[in-house]
Formats: structure tokens, sequence, C-alpha cells
């Protein structure tokens, strides 16, 4: 089955503490995105991937980083979260950088930080 | 500034109510709107892309058009498994590879 997974689902973590979320496709696609969400001010663009080693900021990436290594996966990692980062991410992957296909998105991981 | 903006931010319909959602959008050279569905606790589920003003899709009871300034996502005679927010999407003018989306609508369906 077509599709994107992400670990874990849900997290409560502390001020400072690293952290990494997974995430993974198995349609061999290209374009790899990461989200977060939060009332009032919908969907924002955390970072995104162009293909394997080549990833670039969206509006905002302050506090994330993350890496792509291969061309499944696109972990998105905390190096020191904070309260403010307090969200629900989703993983996202669409066939190619062009931007007519449309995206695949994960379940969503719910993190709270304490 | 790119920006995308919809409304209702929530919109309460009984069971075979039709009504219109609206996206409208400031972006230069527009390349593509993508309409999608969220369910409360799931990703975003992909709708439709419309490319250019004039173009219509369908799906079942929704129906999707574009015009130069906005898109509206008409539902027609909806259910309550039709109860969502709906969200819709463009790329950035500078940036295409980036996705900027609009705050979504609430469809509420009562029977």
């Amino acid at each position: 089955e077509a599709q994107v997974t992400q670990n874990p689902r849900y997290l409560i973590t502390v001020t400072g503490k690293k952290l990494t979320v997974t995430c993974s496709q198995n349609m061999n696609h290209e374009y790899m995105s990461w989200y977060r969400q939060d009332p009032g001010l919908g969907l924002r663009q955390i970072y995104y991937s162009m293909n394997v080693e080549v990833t670039d900021k969206g509006d905002v990436p302050e506090g994330y980083k993350v890496s792509r290594k291969e061309k499944r996966n696109f972990p998105l990692i905390l190096e020191s979260p904070s309260p403010n980062q307090t969200s629900l991410y989703f993983c996202a992957s669409s066939l190619s950088r062009d931007r007519d296909n449309e995206q695949f998105f994960g379940p969503g991981t719910r993190l709270t930080v304490l | 500034e790119d920006q995308v903006t919809q409304s209702p931010e929530a919109l309460r319909l009984q069971e075979g109510e039709s009504s219109s959602l609206n996206c409208s959008y400031t972006v230069s050279g527009l390349r593509g709107l993508f309409w999608y569905r969220q369910d409360p606790g799931k990703g975003p589920e992909f709708l439709f892309t419309l490319y250019s003003a004039g173009e219509e899709k369908e799906k079942e009871r929704l129906k999707a058009t574009l015009t130069k300034k906005e898109s509206f996502l008409h539902i027609t005679a909806p259910k309550p498994e039709d109860s969502a927010t709906y969200l819709c999407a463009v790329p950035g003018s500078y940036n295409t590879d980036k996705l900027i989306f609009g705050t979504g609508t609430r469809l509420q369906v009562f029977p």
C-alpha cells in the first residue's frame, strides 16, 4: 500500500531534550516536505527536499533541522525543543519537484513540549 | 506577499443544503491550485488540482472552479460524511517549490 508513515504519532517531551520525528514513504517520491499545523495559522511549511541531499527552508524553519540521506526517509530533528514547538506535524511527499503533483500526507505527529 | 485566504472559517449545513467555499489567492503566475480534505486527527487528503481560469473538476458531490483570483468548492446536496476541513493551497510566486496553504473551512453537515 502506497503510504507516508511517521513515528512517533504522539510525543510529550521537555524543553531542551533533542528529538527526531521520522518520516518514510514507499512511493519512490523525489519531493518531501514537513509542515506544522496550529489553530488559526493553518499548515505552514518547515523544510522541504527536492531529492537526496537537497533540502531547503520553508516558511518556519527556525529551531528545526532535516536530512535527506535516502530517498525514502526525511527525518525532522528538534535539537533543543521549546514549548512554542508544541504542534501537530505532518510529513508529505510527491512524485517530483513539479508543484503540479499532488502531495500525499502522513498521519501526523502530535508533539507537546513542556 | 503571497497569500491564500479561505472563507468562511466555519460552515454549518443541513443535509441536502448546497453551498460554496471560497479560496482567494494573491500569487504571481499561478502554477496550480490544490484542494485538500482533512478529517479530524488525520493528514490532508488530495481532492483536486486546477491549473487555469475557467477550469472545473468534479468528484461526487464536490465541484471545484477557478478564476484568476479565487477558487470555489461547491458542495451539492451534502451528506454528514462530507463534514471535514477543506484546505486550498498554491505554489509560491518566487519559489514554486514551496506550497502555501489557507487556514481552511471547517464544514459540518447535520442530518
